[in-house]
């Protein structure tokens, strides 16, 4: 059974930091691209950021650019997600997504529960 | 506003057939594949439709997924109450070599 964990969400303070990390089980992690999605309260969901299999592409969306970075630990089946200088407007829940192949697609086969990070002084 | 656009709401009475669309553009939809999820309330997204018009192994066969030039459509048949929920359709954006959703859809069971 696939599994996907999300850790590391809480509250930060706006320009703080905080590292998620997202533990994979139940299929080969190294195969398959990763994604970050995040959903803030009451509102849709919003892309964040993606990686290929071997780490060789990696994108994130504008909003998080410069901010926020993706990467991946194949030996240990986890993904991450660095997050600085932290704003109000990155609250929300922040859900791991397996891709369906390699490469990077809007194809995300399946998804954790999701962790919440709260911004707030 | 989302680059695909989505009808914020949606509804009918159980046995009817419902279609939710999804607008984008040549770079979006128009040159991409539009993959569908379902976020029933309180949990995560769940992948329904994929390739425009794949269901996943699971996934009632009520559910269909179409895609004509720079829109798609789900379709949804015989609702039922269970089908109450959020849908957003996502597709690769070449312009902004990202992601994108739509707005999503709220789906009410009347």
């Amino acid at each position: 059974e696939v599994q996907l964990v999300e850790s590391g969400g809480g509250l930060v303070k706006p320009g703080g930091s905080l590292r998620l990390s997202c533990a994979a089980s139940g299929f080969t992690f190294s195969s398959y691209s990763m994604n970050w999605v995040r959903q803030a309260p009451g509102k849709g969901v919003e892309w964040v950021s993606s990686i290929s299999s071997s780490s060789t592409y990696i994108y994130h969306a504008d909003s998080v650019k410069g901010r926020f970075t993706i990467s991946r630990d194949n030996a240990k089946n986890s993904l991450y997600l660095q997050m600085n200088s932290l704003r109000a407007e990155d609250t929300a829940v922040y859900y791991c997504a397996s891709g369906n192949t390699a490469m990077v697609t809007s194809l995300y086969w399946f998804w954790g529960r999701g962790t919440l990070v709260t911004v707030s002084s | 506003q989302s680059v695909l656009t989505q009808p914020p709401s949606a509804s009918g009475t159980p046995g009817q057939r419902v279609t939710i669309s999804c607008s984008g553009s040549s770079s979006t939809i128009g040159s991409n594949t539009v993959n569908w999820y379902q976020q029933l309330p309180g949990t995560a997204p769940k992948l329904l439709i994929y390739s425009n018009n794949q269901r996943p192994s699971g996934v009632p066969d009520r559910f269909s997924g179409s895609k004509s030039g720079t829109s798609a459509s789900l379709a949804i048949s015989g609702l039922q109450s269970e089908d109450e929920a959020d849908y957003y359709c996502a597709a690769w954006a070449d312009s902004l070599n990202g992601v994108v959703f739509g707005g999503g859809t709220k789906l009410t069971v009347l």
